[in-house]
């Protein structure tokens, strides 16, 4: 597609409840990204995709986090047994993804759970 | 946890006038990037920076990058409306394959 593609737009989630965010990246971009935005921060890093590796899964705040890009496209972020911290917008991001396109992030319009 | 500060936190001024938004860090980066943020959607890339000291103009918006490649300032000149946004500095990481480490952000709002 034309951007990234992200869904749901709004999610309301019951404490306790799993949840899946899903994130279709620009056709032929093969580094996707998740990013985690409180209310009134910036953009925290979560994991990194290359392909269908995941090679970088560092940010993800607990073992309730888990993503997964099986086919080296489409992405799904699931959390588990949400908290009322998990209460954010979460931020898919897909480059090119070597040399200097690594660098050059679109990011999709973003996922906002909120967690009762 | 921020590692890249942004000053002021938010700023309101007239249409016409001018702005600076600042970013600084204790860390080294390849290279800034500042982005632009509207409700409801994903940041956009505005501009990217690699070279210390080094200063790049998009139309109305300059921007710098310190000599130590630790901070970084946006400069917009003769405010609109429409750069009404949250304002994004984030630094790449050095060898990193594209990690970027966000600032909290700068709300900016232009009123006519």
């Amino acid at each position: 597609g034309a951007g990234v593609s992200q869904s749901p737009r709004y999610k309301v989630a019951k404490r306790g409840q799993d949840v899946a965010l899903r994130c279709d990246p620009i056709s032929g971009h093969v580094s996707l990204f998740w990013y985690q935005q409180a209310l009134g921060q910036g953009p925290e890093f979560l994991t990194y995709f290359q392909n269908e590796a995941q090679l970088d899964k560092s940010g993800l705040p607990s073992d309730r986090f888990f993503a997964e890009r099986p086919e080296g496209s489409v992405s799904t972020l699931k959390i588990q047994r949400t908290q009322q911290e998990d209460s954010a917008v979460y931020l898919c991001a897909s480059s090119l993804g070597g040399g200097i396109g690594a660098n050059v992030l679109t990011f999709g319009a973003g996922s906002r759970l909120t967690v009762l | 946890t921020q590692l890249l500060e942004q000053s002021p936190q938010f700023l309101s001024i007239q249409e016409g006038e001018n702005l600076t938004v600042y970013c600084n860090s204790s860390s080294v980066f390849s290279s800034l990037q500042w982005y632009r943020q509207e409700p409801g959607e994903g940041p956009v890339l505005l501009v990217t920076v690699v070279t210390g000291g080094e200063v790049k103009k998009l139309k109305r918006l300059t921007f710098q990058f310190g000599d130590a490649r630790k901070d970084s300032s946006l400069h917009i000149t003769a405010a609109q409306p429409g750069d009404t946004g949250l304002y994004l500095c984030a630094g790449v990481e050095t060898d990193s394959w594209g990690k970027l480490q966000f600032g909290a952000g700068t709300q900016v709002v232009v009123t006519p």
